[in-house]
């Protein structure tokens, strides 16, 4: 079975440190990760998705990927309250429209 | 422009009614996305559109759970026979065909919570 993990958390952060979200996945068909970000009672947005190996930075943002390891993160500098919200990890199959999510990450920044 | 707009926003329904949800993608988008989230949980797929391609079914969890396409553009998910467990917020996404870089963006929208009391 096709899974995405992501640990649950809450994962907690002083105002204006680095946030790291983790995600891992089981499909080595994977080729292109997005990380959305959903505040409680609203529906998800993307935030950014990456497909080659190594980082992309957009802005405060950055994914960094490693397929060799099958892992995908994100990094939040400057942390916000703000940002407080649940992350969720998407895989996109290879080939194919289909999605597979992780379960999300619940971040709290702390004022 | 207009995002992917869903309704109703919310629905409460008796056990064993059927309930119909509507989706109406961003116009021009060619896949169309149904996800079910639980509370506390992640995106749970269901069903995928492609244009006049045969959709994708294999996440629908029974024969009470189906959906339509129509003309390419809106779509239904109907559920009979409600059940309490089906009690979610129904999320719907749309793709468009073009991809950057070998990559489609889902785009979504607000959703339905449906309540099966």
């Amino acid at each position: 079975q096709k899974e995405v993990e992501q640990n649950s958390g809450p994962l907690s952060v002083p105002e204006g440190a680095i946030a790291s979200l983790n995600c891992t996945y089981s499909d080595r068909g994977s080729q292109s990760f997005f990380w959305y970000r959903q505040y409680s009672g609203k529906s998800p947005e993307l935030i950014m998705f990456i497909y080659s190996n190594g980082d992309k930075e957009d802005g405060r943002f950055t994914a960094q990927l490693n397929k060799a390891s099958q892992y995908v993160s994100l990094l939040i500098r400057d942390s916000q309250p703000s940002d407080s919200a649940t992350y969720l990890c998407a895989v996109n199959l290879g080939g194919t429209y289909k999605y597979i999510f992780g379960t999300g990450t619940r971040l709290k920044v702390l004022a | 422009g207009a995002g992917v707009s869903q309704s109703p926003s919310n629905k409460v329904t008796e056990k064993g009614k059927d309930v119909e949800l509507r989706c109406d993608p961003i116009s021009g988008h060619t896949a169309l996305y149904w996800y079910r989230q639980s509370l506390g949980q992640g995106l749970e797929f269901l069903i995928y559109f492609q244009g006049n391609s045969a959709p994708d079914k294999s996440g629908l969890p029974s024969d009470r759970f189906s959906a339509e396409r129509t003309g390419g553009s809106v779509s239904t998910l109907t559920i009979q026979r409600t059940q309490q467990e089906d009690s979610a917020v129904y999320l719907c996404a749309s793709s468009p065909r073009e991809e950057i870089a070998g990559v489609r963006e889902q785009y979504f929208g607000p959703g339905t919570r449906l309540t099966v009391t």
